[in-house]
């Protein structure tokens, strides 16, 4: 059973940048991959990106190309998502997800263990 | 605007049996397995069919998954209080190489 455990909430400036982490514990890290799926409020699921561990590769949504970064830290077990140049509509909640299997196939890919979320709030 | 399609909202009274749709393409459910999330109030999703119609331990057989073609469903089989949630169907879409969400079905218990 894997447990994500994510930082504290932020508040931002807009033109600012955050940096969000997402520690796994009760797994194995090169077991699966990492994704960061957001909310805004009142809105619906939106998946941003995700980074396989075992490889370093990360790959982004079209929507967040330039503006996001996600890393993962193997020795740690600790995956980021940096989000840069905010505006007000990024306020929402971020969270990290797993996806069970190393490198998962795209036929058979679903997010089966969620982090708490992050809440980043976007205002001047 | 969401790929894939759902109804925004759906309803059903106790015990009743309730279904939600969700629309693709050929590049996402047309290629790719469907899986189906629920969002209680104010907490995370929870996976609660993935692969179009397996359902994760600790899921009530009361959710069910089907896939044609290009489209997707959760049925949901004696519908309970505690049903109350949003509902999102996902997918892998091929040609954005990246996760699709619904837009999200509430779901209400009257």
């Amino acid at each position: 059973q894997v447990q994500l455990v994510q930082s504290g909430a932020e508040v931002k400036k807009p033109g600012s940048s955050v940096k969000v982490s997402c520690k796994a514990s009760g797994g194995t890290f090169s077991t699966y991959t990492i994704n960061w799926v957001r909310q805004a409020p009142g809105q619906g699921l939106e998946w941003m990106g995700r980074i396989i561990p075992i490889l370093g590769i990360p790959n982004y949504a079209q929507k967040f190309q330039g503006r996001v970064t996600i890393t993962a830290n193997k020795s740690t077990s600790t995956a980021y998502m940096e989000l840069s140049s905010l505006r007000s509509d990024d306020t929402a909640v971020y969270y990290c997800a797993t996806a069970p299997g190393a490198v998962p196939a795209a036929t058979l890919y679903y997010f089966d263990y969620w982090g708490q979320g992050t809440l980043v709030t976007v205002s001047s | 605007q969401s790929v894939l399609t759902q109804p925004p909202s759906a309803s059903g009274t106790p015990g009743q049996r309730v279904t939600i749709s969700c629309s693709g393409s050929s590049s996402n459910i047309g290629s790719n397995t469907v899986n189906w999330y629920q969002q209680l109030p104010r907490t995370a999703p929870k996976l609660l069919i993935y692969s179009n119609n397996q359902r994760p331990s600790g899921v009530p057989d009361r959710f069910s998954g089907s896939e044609s073609g290009t489209s997707a469903s959760l049925a949901i089989s004696g519908l309970q209080s505690e049903d109350e949630a949003d509902y999102y169907c996902a997918a892998w879409d091929d040609s954005l190489n990246g996760v699709l969400f619904g837009g999200g079905t509430k779901l209400t218990v009257l």
